[in-house]
């Protein structure tokens, strides 16, 4: 089965700032998604990053972006520039990349990060 | 974009009655859907999947006759929380499944049983 191992609980960092969520992951399987969620005090589930595993390239989005190392089943999430608005508990998943369309493409989810950002 | 349309956003209820909560799907349609229960500052632990027209898979753990899931057509998904109970106070969300890789979410159910 797979798994989402996400070791840093709470994270802090000031503004305009850079700061690096840690992510690792294990599974059998050679295909498979990879995410970052970003969920504020709202609790909607906001997605910030997705990462095809058979694609080398990291993924960006604007100032986020993510530092994949397929080999050592890492996932970690680069916040550039912090902003007070990214303060948020932010979860790391994993997802097959199975064509049943059922249970097999259920997100697993991390424990998460809660995320502080200092003004 | 895809939009997953949940209510209620939040409810109270007392001990021993049911509440029926909904995730409708908007402007597509949706095979399957993920139900999540999320605990205070815990992670979100998949409950079930309900697949349209046919009955839904149920986590290891996840009482069936207690969290009632229907997914009777293409566009609406429910969960019913039978004879509630304080300890089934949670948060509860749900999202579409099938093979796209986006993945979207409702807004989540606050319930509270009293």
């Amino acid at each position: 089965a797979q798994t989402v191992t996400q070791s840093q609980p709470e994270m802090s960092v000031q503004e305009a700032e850079t700061v690096t969520l840690s992510c690792t992951y294990d599974t059998s399987e050679s295909d498979y998604y990879l995410f970052w969620y970003k969920q504020p005090p709202s609790r909607q589930m906001i997605l910030v990053i997705r990462q095809e595993a058979y694609k080398q390239q990291n993924a960006t989005e604007n100032r986020f972006s993510v530092n994949f190392q397929k080999a050592a089943k890492s996932f970690s999430l680069k916040i550039s520039d912090s902003q007070l608005g990214d303060a948020a508990m932010y979860f790391c998943a994993y997802r097959s990349a199975g064509l049943d369309g059922g249970a097999t493409n259920k997100l697993i989810f991390g424990t998460g990060t809660l995320l502080a950002v200092q003004p | 974009g895809a939009v997953v349309s949940q209510h209620p956003s939040w409810v109270i209820c007392k001990s021993g009655t049911s509440v029926k909560i909904e995730c409708r799907s908007l402007d597509f349609q949706a095979t399957t859907m993920f139900w999540y229960r999320q605990f205070p500052k815990q992670s979100l632990m998949l409950m079930a999947t309900s697949n349209e027209g046919s009955k839904a898979t149920y986590e290891q753990g996840v009482e069936k006759d207690k969290f009632l899931i229907n997914h009777a057509s293409l566009t609406l998904s429910t969960l019913t929380v039978t004879s509630a109970h304080p300890e089934d106070s949670s948060f509860y969300i749900c999202s579409t499944g099938g093979t796209n890789e986006k993945l979207f979410f409702g807004s989540g159910t606050q319930l509270s049983v009293l």
